[in-house]
């Protein structure tokens, strides 16, 4: 399972995009790039994942880069409920492990 | 859809006690998992089951640490005795299978004393 890096904390300001970067330079080509959020005092909750395509549902967008060494989870309006923990997870869905890091510590002000 | 249930929430013991958590995964999954995440960091996965099999067991200190999944649905993971270290959220996730995306419970904090 790849390791994965990201910046520890982070601010953003209310209504505006959030931009959380991730570099996984050992990923595999068959290990998904998986994002989890983990507000206090709650259980991890799931948020997207992609393999080599960009992705977007109803929460974020996923940008992976073409050599998939990084990528971006995009919160495009973000409110005061989307302050959390991010992590971002290299993932081989045949059998591998969701290995959390630290992730990044998103607070976002008003 | 129901979420993943787990209960209790919150459960305060002495070391050298025991202490049970229960987990319901959602409906139709067949895999079930168990974390623990000590303060400040990620979750770790303890134990990992297919239907009523283990898949993944490696990281569950089996000296102390126990856990079934009997009928395939419900689980219980036990922990006996107790340790100052044991300190933590026991976090369940529930997916369809092993290649699913896995969802999770709110956890259950354990203070041991």
């Amino acid at each position: 399972d790849a390791k994965t890096t990201q910046p520890p904390s982070m601010d953003c300001a209310e209504g505006r995009a959030a931009n959380l970067p991730c570099n996984h330079s050992t990923i595999s080509g068959n290990e998904y790039v998986y994002w989890y959020r983990q507000i206090h005092s709650q259980g991890p909750q799931y948020i997207i994942h992609g393999l080599k395509n960009n992705e977007t549902n109803e929460m974020a967008s996923l940008i992976i880069t073409e050599d998939r060494k990084s990528s971006t989870l995009i919160l495009p309006h973000a409110t005061l409920r989307d302050t959390a923990v991010y992590y971002c997870i290299g993932y081989y869905n045949q059998g591998g492990k969701l290995i959390f890091g630290q992730g990044t510590e998103l607070s976002v002000k008003p | 859809e129901a979420g993943v249930a787990q209960s209790p929430r919150y459960k305060i013991i002495e070391k050298r006690q025991s202490v049970a958590f229960w987990c319901n995964p959602i409906s139709g999954h067949a895999t079930l998992y168990w974390y623990q995440q000590i303060l400040g960091q990620g979750p770790k996965l303890l134990i990992q089951f297919q239907n009523n099999g283990v898949v993944d067991d490696s990281q569950l200190p089996k000296d102390r640490f126990s856990a079934e999944r009997l009928k395939g649905v419900d689980s219980t993971l036990k922990i006996q005795p107790a340790k100052l270290e044991d300190s933590a959220v026991y976090l369940c996730a529930s997916s369809l299978g092993l290649q699913y995306t896995q969802y999770f419970g709110p956890g259950t904090r354990l203070t041991v004393l």
